[in-house]
């Protein structure tokens, strides 16, 4: 079982260009979430999706959208990245909002 | 909003020690989660605690919930070179996402 898949692992970004971070799980969970961790910061929530259809705003919304395309696919987008938003990304699920979280690989992103 | 607290954030042992981190919140808990995270990797769940004064043991982790559901700790008993990590915990009121801490960082020497 793959569980929770994310792309790509590494991506240099220019300020001010775009890009999608991917993730996908094969758990059949409701919830998905995206977190950024930097150092010294611990794990920080972007946005989150308590199921399909619904998405909501985390700690650290400002600069991001997000995607929640089908049960299994949970997008995040930056619109115009800069360099504050060089982190590493995590996306997660769960079976339900109380369950315990299972999390993706992450994707490491540097914004130049 | 809601807080979690954690210390310490570094803590560097010899193998064989014993190590604790706490965790501390701000507002009362609906429950907490503890998590680890390997250096390079990707935070992993150990467990949760949902009720007031709870003792969860794994091998040689001992979790334990506060009375007053604000306050956790996690005890590693007798540490091993592969207990090296970031332990985080996370705490939640109701069916709101986790708030996690900053992690406490666990070094140990051999």
């Amino acid at each position: 079982n793959a569980g929770v898949t994310q792309t790509p692992k590494f991506q240099v970004l220019k300020t001010g260009q775009s890009m999608t971070l991917q993730c996908a799980q094969d758990m059949n969970h409701n919830s998905m979430y995206w977190y950024r961790q930097d150092p010294g910061m611990g794990l920080r929530l972007i946005y989150y999706s308590a199921s399909e259809g619904t998405t909501d705003k985390g700690e650290v919304p400002n600069g991001y959208n997000v995607s929640r395309l089908n049960k299994r696919e949970f997008s995040l987008r930056l619109e115009s990245a800069a360099p504050s938003q060089t982190s590493v990304y995590f996306c997660a699920s769960s079976e339900r909002p109380n369950y315990g979280y299972t999390f993706g690989s992450g994707t490491r992103l540097t914004v130049v | 909003g809601q807080q979690v607290m954690q210390i310490p954030q570094y803590q560097h042992v010899q193998e064989g020690e014993d190590f604790t981190t706490y965790c501390n919140s701000s507002t009362t808990l609906s429950n907490i989660q503890w998590y680890k995270q390997r250096p390079g990797g990707h935070p992993v769940f150990l467990i949760q605690l949902v009720k007031s004064g709870e003792v969860k043991k794994q091998k040689r982790l001992t979790f334990q919930f506060g009375e007053a559901k604000k306050n956790s700790s996690l005890h590693i008993t007798a540490t091993q070179t592969t207990d090296v990590g970031t332990y985080f915990c996370a705490g939640r009121n109701g069916n709101t996402p986790l708030v996690f801490g900053k992690g406490t960082r666990l070094s140990v020497i051999a």
